[in-house]
Protein backbone atom coordinates (compact mmCIF):
# COMPACT_ATOMS: atom_id res chain seq x y z
CA UNK A 1 0.00 0.00 0.00
CA UNK A 2 1.16 3.34 -0.91
CA UNK A 3 2.11 5.66 1.81
CA UNK A 4 2.61 9.44 1.95
CA UNK A 5 4.22 10.96 5.65
CA UNK A 6 4.26 14.39 6.07
CA UNK A 7 6.02 16.75 9.41
CA UNK A 8 5.85 18.52 11.58
CA UNK A 9 1.81 18.21 11.41
CA UNK A 10 1.58 21.72 12.42
CA UNK A 11 4.10 24.76 12.62
CA UNK A 12 3.40 28.13 14.38
CA UNK A 13 5.75 30.81 13.45
CA UNK A 14 6.09 34.64 12.89
CA UNK A 15 5.95 36.81 10.05
CA UNK A 16 9.53 36.57 8.16
CA UNK A 17 10.25 33.22 9.45
CA UNK A 18 11.80 30.48 7.07
CA UNK A 19 9.90 27.48 7.32
CA UNK A 20 10.98 24.08 5.69
CA UNK A 21 8.03 20.75 5.35
CA UNK A 22 8.95 17.68 5.20
CA UNK A 23 7.11 14.57 3.03
CA UNK A 24 8.73 11.04 2.95
CA UNK A 25 7.19 8.57 0.72
CA UNK A 26 6.66 4.48 0.01
CA UNK A 27 5.27 4.08 -3.62
CA UNK A 28 5.29 1.41 -6.02
CA UNK A 29 5.72 3.11 -9.32
CA UNK A 30 6.35 6.60 -8.53
CA UNK A 31 5.91 9.07 -11.31
CA UNK A 32 5.46 12.22 -9.86
CA UNK A 33 5.58 14.20 -5.84
CA UNK A 34 2.88 17.04 -6.27
CA UNK A 35 2.42 19.58 -3.11
CA UNK A 36 -0.98 21.56 -2.76
CA UNK A 37 -1.94 24.74 -0.48
CA UNK A 38 -5.10 24.19 0.90
CA UNK A 39 -7.16 27.18 2.73
CA UNK A 40 -10.22 26.49 4.01
CA UNK A 41 -11.53 23.00 1.35
CA UNK A 42 -10.20 23.43 -1.88
CA UNK A 43 -7.03 22.24 -2.55
CA UNK A 44 -5.11 24.50 -5.10
CA UNK A 45 -1.62 22.90 -6.81
CA UNK A 46 1.88 24.32 -5.86
CA UNK A 47 4.40 22.19 -7.00
CA UNK A 48 5.21 19.17 -9.57
CA UNK A 49 8.36 17.00 -9.06
CA UNK A 50 9.61 14.65 -10.91
CA UNK A 51 13.52 14.42 -11.09
CA UNK A 52 16.03 14.61 -8.19
CA UNK A 53 17.90 17.28 -7.41
CA UNK A 54 15.92 20.17 -9.88
CA UNK A 55 14.28 22.74 -7.39
CA UNK A 56 11.63 24.24 -8.17
CA UNK A 57 10.56 27.62 -7.50
CA UNK A 58 7.81 30.16 -7.22
CA UNK A 59 7.98 33.23 -5.90
CA UNK A 60 8.90 32.89 -1.63
CA UNK A 61 8.51 29.01 -2.44
CA UNK A 62 10.41 26.17 -3.35
CA UNK A 63 10.87 22.69 -3.77
CA UNK A 64 12.89 20.42 -4.17
CA UNK A 65 12.28 16.07 -4.15
CA UNK A 66 15.31 13.04 -3.61
CA UNK A 67 14.10 9.99 -5.09
CA UNK A 68 17.00 8.37 -3.47
CA UNK A 69 16.10 9.04 0.01
CA UNK A 70 12.20 8.97 -1.09
CA UNK A 71 11.14 12.52 0.48
CA UNK A 72 11.07 15.87 -0.54
CA UNK A 73 10.51 19.46 0.94
CA UNK A 74 8.93 22.70 0.62
CA UNK A 75 10.85 25.92 1.78
CA UNK A 76 8.61 28.85 2.38
CA UNK A 77 11.04 31.82 3.37
CA UNK A 78 9.89 34.94 4.50
CA UNK A 79 6.64 34.21 5.57
CA UNK A 80 3.62 35.79 5.44
CA UNK A 81 0.12 35.59 7.26
CA UNK A 82 -1.46 34.38 3.82
CA UNK A 83 0.47 31.47 4.19
CA UNK A 84 -1.09 30.03 6.80
CA UNK A 85 -2.81 26.72 5.21
CA UNK A 86 -2.63 23.03 5.25
CA UNK A 87 -0.10 22.31 3.08
CA UNK A 88 -0.35 18.57 1.32
CA UNK A 89 1.90 16.69 -0.25
CA UNK A 90 1.10 13.80 -2.72
CA UNK A 91 2.71 11.12 -4.87
CA UNK A 92 1.11 10.09 -8.18
CA UNK A 93 1.49 6.31 -9.11
CA UNK A 94 -0.68 4.29 -11.61
CA UNK A 95 -4.13 3.08 -10.81
CA UNK A 96 -4.66 -0.41 -12.72
CA UNK A 97 -7.53 -1.33 -14.67
CA UNK A 98 -7.51 -4.61 -17.15
CA UNK A 99 -4.34 -3.95 -17.81
CA UNK A 100 -4.13 0.22 -18.69
CA UNK A 101 -2.21 2.20 -16.10
CA UNK A 102 -3.80 5.62 -14.99
CA UNK A 103 -2.71 8.06 -12.42
CA UNK A 104 -3.73 8.31 -8.82
CA UNK A 105 -2.55 10.92 -6.15
CA UNK A 106 -1.98 9.24 -2.75
CA UNK A 107 -1.98 12.23 -0.34
CA UNK A 108 -0.57 12.49 3.47
CA UNK A 109 -2.39 14.21 6.90
CA UNK A 110 -0.68 17.89 5.73
CA UNK A 111 1.21 20.10 7.76
CA UNK A 112 -1.00 22.78 9.53
CA UNK A 113 1.19 26.13 9.25
CA UNK A 114 -0.22 28.85 10.99
CA UNK A 115 2.02 32.37 10.44
CA UNK A 116 1.38 35.31 13.28
CA UNK A 117 2.15 38.90 12.96
CA UNK B 1 -11.57 28.69 -17.50
CA UNK B 2 -14.35 27.64 -15.14
CA UNK B 3 -13.05 25.23 -12.67
CA UNK B 4 -14.18 21.90 -10.76
CA UNK B 5 -18.09 22.83 -9.80
CA UNK B 6 -19.77 20.90 -6.77
CA UNK B 7 -22.82 21.07 -4.93
CA UNK B 8 -23.88 21.48 -2.37
CA UNK B 9 -21.48 23.37 -0.43
CA UNK B 10 -22.71 22.31 2.77
CA UNK B 11 -24.92 19.29 3.85
CA UNK B 12 -26.60 18.13 7.20
CA UNK B 13 -28.41 14.55 7.49
CA UNK B 14 -29.37 12.63 10.61
CA UNK B 15 -27.72 9.16 10.50
CA UNK B 16 -29.16 6.62 7.94
CA UNK B 17 -30.76 9.16 6.19
CA UNK B 18 -29.39 9.35 2.61
CA UNK B 19 -27.54 12.34 0.49
CA UNK B 20 -26.29 13.02 -2.92
CA UNK B 21 -23.09 14.73 -3.77
CA UNK B 22 -23.08 16.20 -7.61
CA UNK B 23 -19.63 17.46 -9.67
CA UNK B 24 -19.26 18.97 -13.09
CA UNK B 25 -15.64 18.31 -14.20
CA UNK B 26 -12.96 21.36 -15.96
CA UNK B 27 -14.30 20.63 -19.79
CA UNK B 28 -12.59 18.42 -21.67
CA UNK B 29 -10.90 16.31 -18.69
CA UNK B 30 -11.85 12.73 -18.80
CA UNK B 31 -10.39 11.73 -15.76
CA UNK B 32 -12.73 12.32 -12.65
CA UNK B 33 -11.90 11.58 -8.67
CA UNK B 34 -13.95 11.65 -5.23
CA UNK B 35 -11.64 11.83 -2.30
CA UNK B 36 -13.12 12.15 1.72
CA UNK B 37 -11.03 14.23 3.73
CA UNK B 38 -11.82 13.76 7.39
CA UNK B 39 -11.02 16.85 9.74
CA UNK B 40 -7.07 16.61 10.39
CA UNK B 41 -6.47 13.89 7.91
CA UNK B 42 -5.44 14.36 4.12
CA UNK B 43 -7.57 13.58 1.44
CA UNK B 44 -8.26 9.72 1.14
CA UNK B 45 -9.35 8.70 -3.29
CA UNK B 46 -12.84 6.73 -2.94
CA UNK B 47 -13.23 6.12 -6.58
CA UNK B 48 -11.46 7.25 -9.91
CA UNK B 49 -13.27 7.66 -12.84
CA UNK B 50 -11.63 7.35 -16.62
CA UNK B 51 -14.57 8.65 -18.65
CA UNK B 52 -17.61 7.00 -17.57
CA UNK B 53 -15.78 3.74 -16.22
CA UNK B 54 -14.01 3.26 -13.44
CA UNK B 55 -10.47 2.67 -12.62
CA UNK B 56 -10.26 2.39 -8.80
CA UNK B 57 -12.40 1.92 -6.48
CA UNK B 58 -10.71 -0.01 -3.83
CA UNK B 59 -11.59 2.22 -0.90
CA UNK B 60 -15.02 2.81 -1.71
CA UNK B 61 -17.16 1.69 1.54
CA UNK B 62 -19.55 -0.36 -1.24
CA UNK B 63 -22.21 -1.14 1.46
CA UNK B 64 -23.11 2.45 1.61
CA UNK B 65 -21.23 4.32 -1.07
CA UNK B 66 -21.82 4.75 -4.79
CA UNK B 67 -20.58 6.40 -7.54
CA UNK B 68 -21.85 7.29 -11.02
CA UNK B 69 -20.69 9.19 -14.08
CA UNK B 70 -23.14 7.86 -16.90
CA UNK B 71 -22.31 10.10 -19.94
CA UNK B 72 -18.34 10.69 -19.03
CA UNK B 73 -18.73 14.32 -18.12
CA UNK B 74 -20.82 15.23 -14.50
CA UNK B 75 -21.02 12.53 -11.68
CA UNK B 76 -23.03 11.87 -8.40
CA UNK B 77 -21.88 10.51 -5.12
CA UNK B 78 -24.52 9.10 -2.55
CA UNK B 79 -24.29 7.83 0.64
CA UNK B 80 -26.87 5.46 1.91
CA UNK B 81 -27.41 5.17 4.56
CA UNK B 82 -25.09 7.45 6.20
CA UNK B 83 -23.08 6.82 9.65
CA UNK B 84 -21.39 9.64 11.97
CA UNK B 85 -18.02 8.67 10.89
CA UNK B 86 -19.08 9.68 7.33
CA UNK B 87 -18.74 13.51 8.48
CA UNK B 88 -16.09 14.50 6.14
CA UNK B 89 -15.53 16.88 2.75
CA UNK B 90 -16.23 15.25 0.00
CA UNK B 91 -13.56 17.02 -2.59
CA UNK B 92 -14.37 16.18 -6.23
CA UNK B 93 -10.97 16.50 -8.24
CA UNK B 94 -10.43 16.61 -12.35
CA UNK B 95 -6.88 15.71 -14.59
CA UNK B 96 -6.00 15.91 -18.07
CA UNK B 97 -2.99 13.76 -19.27
CA UNK B 98 -1.21 13.79 -16.70
CA UNK B 99 -0.68 13.63 -12.70
CA UNK B 100 -2.07 17.56 -11.84
CA UNK B 101 -5.57 17.31 -9.87
CA UNK B 102 -8.07 20.60 -9.88
CA UNK B 103 -9.99 20.18 -6.89
CA UNK B 104 -13.22 21.88 -6.65
CA UNK B 105 -14.44 23.53 -3.16
CA UNK B 106 -15.88 20.28 -1.77
CA UNK B 107 -18.80 19.54 0.27
CA UNK B 108 -18.69 19.37 4.18
CA UNK B 109 -21.36 16.85 5.32
CA UNK B 110 -22.00 16.59 8.74
CA UNK B 111 -23.99 13.41 10.63
CA UNK B 112 -25.63 13.55 13.25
Amino acid sequence: EDKVVQSPLSLVVHEGDTVTLNCSYEVTNFRSLLWYKQEKKAPTFLFMLTSSGIEKKSGRLSSILDKKELFSILNITATQTGDSAVYLCAVASPSNAGGTSYGKLTFGQGTILTVHP
Amino acid sequence: EAGVAQSPRYKIIEKRQSVAFWCNPISGHATLYWYQQILGQGPKLLIQFQNNGVVDDSQLPKDRFSAERLKGVDSTLKIQPAKLEDSAVYLCASSGPGEKLFFGSGTQLSVL
